[in-house]
């Protein structure tokens, strides 16, 4: 079957870096993709890997091992206004996403 | 430019009514997707369209139906709610039907009673 693992909650500082890791297993693979999503909003697009290595954006940069079904979304110089939910979602065969059940990053000051 | 529009923001229906939730995209977009979000657990796929005239289904279709009379527009029909429907709904786009970025709209809050 499909399966995406993620943490489920993360707590960080503001101004650390923190690392979001999603592990997956898909029915084929067309590549993966990190959205954010504020509380009560819509998911925002982040980042899009379809090779594995590191693909940087500025703050954000997220990293992927297709041979290890295994990604990670790297966020530096954290703000508050990064406390939100972050979404793992690799794309299956049938170029549809499975979702994760996201990762809801809080930040304190 | 407004992206993607949905309608309503949130409504509260009785269970047995039908509902159209509607959702219509301005950047010519071929391929367009409703999503249900349930707290808890990841966006899942109800139906899809990847163009004008074409719909499949996704994940969990039972319940819902949909039409793509044209490129814009792309509306979600609950023929007879039910309390299990009780969910935020996202409607989403993108180029095309493959390896392209998915943009979503504001979401449809719905409860059923």
């Amino acid at each position: 079957g499909q399966n995406i693992d993620q943490p489920t909650e993360m707590t960080a500082t503001e101004g650390a870096i923190v690392q979001i890791n999603c592990t997956y297993q898909t029915s084929g693979f067309n590549g993966l993709f990190w959205y954010q999503q504020h509380a009560g909003e819509a998911p925002t697009f982040l980042s899009y890997n379809v090779l594995d290595g590191l693909e940087e954006k500025g703050r954000f940069s997220s990293f992927l091992s297709r041979s290890k079904g295994y990604s990670y979304l790297l966020l530096k110089e954290l703000q508050m206004k990064d406390s939100a939910s972050y979404l793992c979602a690799p794309m299956d065969s049938n170029y549809q996403l499975i979702w994760g059940a996201g990762t809801k990053l809080i930040i304190k000051p | 430019i407004a992206g993607i529009t949905q309608a309503p923001t949130s409504q509260i229906l009785a269970a047995g009514r039908r509902m159209t939730l509607r959702c219509t995209q301005d950047m010519r977009h071929n391929a367009m997707y409703w999503y249900r979000q349930d707290l808890g657990l990841g966006l899942r796929l109800i139906h899809y369209s990847n163009t004008a005239g074409t719909t499949g289904k996704g994940e969990v279709p039972d319940g819902y139906s949909v039409s793509r009379a044209n490129t814009d527009d792309f509306p979600l029909t609950l023929a007879s709610a039910v309390p299990s429907q009780t969910s935020v709904y996202f409607c989403a786009s993108s180029d095309t039907g493959g390896a392209d970025t998915q943009y979503f709209g504001p979401g449809t809050r719905l409860t059923v009673l």
